[in-house]
């Protein structure tokens, strides 16, 4: 069965400060990695799609990248805007396969 | 604008009553879906639709009822027999599940459902 870890829980950051999310998976036939920013009280965000390892893609401060067991979310210097939830979601095979959420991390930037 | 649309965005439900929530895409996607999310919880997935008037249970679809007389809508019926209905929920939906690679999930602003 398809299974997604996420840690740290939570992570309190003083802005300016880096740092990474970790999302470790098990699947069959990857299909997608699937990374999402999630305010509260709000829908999901999508952010990233991973397919391959050693791929890596980047937005603004967020690079996220890719090996055969775990994907990592990079912050570089993080602001208070980036305060949120970021949830990590896997599909694998067959063709139809739902996508597997992990409990996401809770990420709070100070000033 | 293009999006998912949830409505109402705050619900009551008395006990022993079935609500409805909407959910309508311009997004011209043809699959959608219906999560849960409950604290300290991953998304969990009631229902999904690839194509008009055909939908499937999803893993926690007991208590719960959809349907998909036309591509863009996508309603969810939480019934008097969902015993735990109090949740934030989320309608989404994607291209097509036909792709083998893409295929990203697009989410909704979410509807707060409250059993008083």
């Amino acid at each position: 069965e398809d299974q997604v870890t996420q840690s740290p829980e939570a992570l309190r950051l003083q802005e300016g400060e880096s740092s990474s999310l970790n999302c470790s998976y098990t699947v069959s036939g990857l299909r997608g990695l699937f990374w999402y920013r999630q305010d509260p009280g709000k829908g999901p965000e999508f952010l990233f799609t991973l397919y391959s390892a050693g791929e890596e893609k980047e937005k603004e401060r967020l690079k996220a990248t890719l090996t055969k067991k775990e994907s990592f979310l990079h912050i570089t210097a993080p602001k208070p805007e980036d305060s949120a939830t970021y949830l990590c979601a896997v599909r694998g095979l067959p063709l139809f396969q739902k996508l597997v959420f992990g409990t996401g991390t809770r990420l709070l930037v100070s000033p | 604008d293009g999006g998912i649309t949830q409505s109402p965005k705050y619900l009551f439900r008395k006990e022993g009553q079935n609500v409805t929530l909407s959910c309508e895409q311009n997004l011209n996607h043809d699959a959608m879906y219906w999560y849960r999310q409950d604290p300290g919880q991953g998304l969990r997935l009631i229902y999904y639709s690839q194509i008009v008037n055909d939908f499937q249970k999803g893993d926690i679809a007991e208590g719960y009822s959809v349907s998909r007389e036309k591509k863009e809508s996508f309603p969810l019926t939480v019934t008097s027999a969902q015993k735990n209905p109090t949740a934030f929920y989320l309608c989404a939906s994607s291209i097509s599940e036909q792709y083998l690679v893409g295929n990203t999930i697009y989410f909704g602003e979410g509807s707060w459902l409250t059993v008083v």
